[in-house]
């Protein structure tokens, strides 16, 4: 399979705070996406994002692909914000079967 | 407006019994995926259907049977529960669009086996 990696592994910031989280592939894809899972353990699609750049209110991310990584950012950053941030990856033509990353742990503090 | 709907949400089961996750989802999307996820850990995929009529293996596929009923149900039996299979499990549906794959979760059954 797929290695992913992502750093770090736990973040605590201030609100307003902005961050930056790292995901690191092992292997060429296809297909790369950005989850939020919240404190109730439901997962949110953030991105869908193989290459290139996109942006979605506070949030946005990018993906190098020759480079074999993509990053997400979180700015101004608010308590609903907390949860945990997992990249997923996947190569062929059955793009939802995913290889998920460990996660980043965000708390953010009022 | 439902999505993705999966029971039970919780269920203790005594080790070797079995039991059946139920999942089901109204977007008319042909791909389902049962994943499983452990503390501290990604979700892991255990089986998934590409299509009505199709199933295949995942990473963690051992323990576990699936059976893709139609299009918009698909299953995942545990024939004799272990306890190393306590796990919260997610079942996904995805679909191929013009702004690329969408993947959509249930909310999840929490599974404690004793």
């Amino acid at each position: 399979g797929i290695q992913v990696e992502q750093s770090p592994p736990d973040l605590i910031l201030q609100e307003g705070a902005n961050s930056t989280l790292r995901c690191n592939f092992s292997d060429s894809v296809n297909n790369l996406q950005w989850f939020h899972q919240n404190p109730w353990g439901q997962l949110i699609n953030l991105f869908y994002i193989p290459s290139g750049t996109k942006q979605n209110g506070r949030l946005s991310a990018t993906t190098v692909a020759t480079e074999r990584y993509s990053l997400l950012y979180i700015s101004s950053s608010q308590t609903t914000d907390s949860g945990v941030y997992f990249c997923a990856v996947a190569r062929g033509s059955t793009l939802g079967r995913l290889y998920f990353g460990r996660g980043t742990q965000l708390t953010v503090w009022p | 407006n439902a999505g993705v709907t999966q029971t039970p949400k919780f269920q203790v089961l005594k080790t070797g019994q079995s039991m059946t996750l139920q999942c089901a989802q109204d977007m008319n999307h042909n791909s389902m995926y049962w994943y499983r996820q452990d503390p501290g850990m990604g979700l892991r995929l255990i089986y998934y259907s590409a299509s009505e009529g199709t199933t295949d293996k995942g990473e963690v596929p051992n323990g576990y049977n699936v059976s893709r009923l139609n299009k918009r149900e698909f299953s995942l039996r545990l024939e004799s529960a272990a306890p190393s299979q306590t796990s919260v499990y997610f079942c996904a549906s995805s679909a191929q669009g013009l702004s690329g794959n969408t993947i959509y979760f249930g909310e999840g059954s929490w599974l404690t086996v004793v």
